[in-house]
């Protein structure tokens, strides 16, 4: 069965500083992999994914990932924070096999002080 | 992508009282799927809901508890029935390809008190 592990509660960071929210997975077989973003009072909303090919994905907002099979990681990343991104982030995966439900990860709040 | 509305965006229900919760996406979509946000966690699929068959429910969750119903392409609803404090949570409808590489897209979710 596939899962995914946020390691991470809440990262903190100073506005304009790097961030990197962290993301772990495991499937059978090869992984697609997601990150969305949930504002408060808000659904989710899509920032990348990865399929294939290139391992580092760039996103919306500046966001952008990379994907490390031999780690089986898929941390996010982002070069200079902004205190808008302040927000709850949620890491899935779905196995390549089928049809198979996507699986979300615990979440991890980030928060940017200006 | 798709544009998902969902309505209501928040209530506040008597505990034995149900609530009816609609989901109405811009495009016809093969499948519809609602999932539970309980304070502080993540995201648990309730059931998966195609148009023209019954829903198929996770483990945990039962029809009689949370019939759900897909009349078009377009639609679905959740019923959360003869509700308890413990069913206080954010409920999100969501549409995808339902195969591999295509990401799901979100409605806001609504916002369910049970007092």
């Amino acid at each position: 069965a596939q899962s995914v592990a946020q390691p991470e509660d809440q990262v903190n960071v100073a506005e304009g500083n790097p961030l990197t929210v962290k993301c772990t997975y495991s499937v059978s077989g090869n992984p697609y992999l997601f990150w969305y973003v949930q504002y408060p009072n808000r659904g989710l909303q899509f920032l990348l994914k990865y399929i294939t090919g290139d391992n580092l994905v760039k996103g919306s907002y500046g966001f952008e990932a990379e994907f490390n099979k031999s780690q089986t990681s898929f941390h996010l990343k982002k070069p200079s924070a902004l205190v808008s991104d302040s927000a709850l982030y949620f890491c899935a995966v779905r196995d390549e096999a089928g049809f198979q439900k996507l699986v979300f990860g615990t979440g991890t709040r980030l928060l940017v002080s200006p | 992508s798709a544009v998902i509305s969902q309505k209501p965006s928040r209530d506040i229900c008597q505990r034995g009282t149900s609530l009816t919760i609609q989901c109405q996406v811009d495009s016809q979509v093969t499948m519809m799927f609602w999932y539970r946000q309980q304070p502080g966690q993540s995201l648990t699929l309730i059931a998966t809901a195609n148009q023209g068959s019954e829903a198929t429910y996770e483990s945990g969750f039962v029809i009689d508890k949370f019939p759900i119903s897909r009349p078009n392409l377009t639609f679905s609803t959740l019923t959360v029935s003869n509700m308890s404090p413990e069913d206080s949570s954010i409920y999100l409808c969501s549409v995808e390809g339902g195969e591999g590489a295509t990401e799901a897209f979100f409605g806001q979710g609504t916002r369910l008190t049970v007092v």
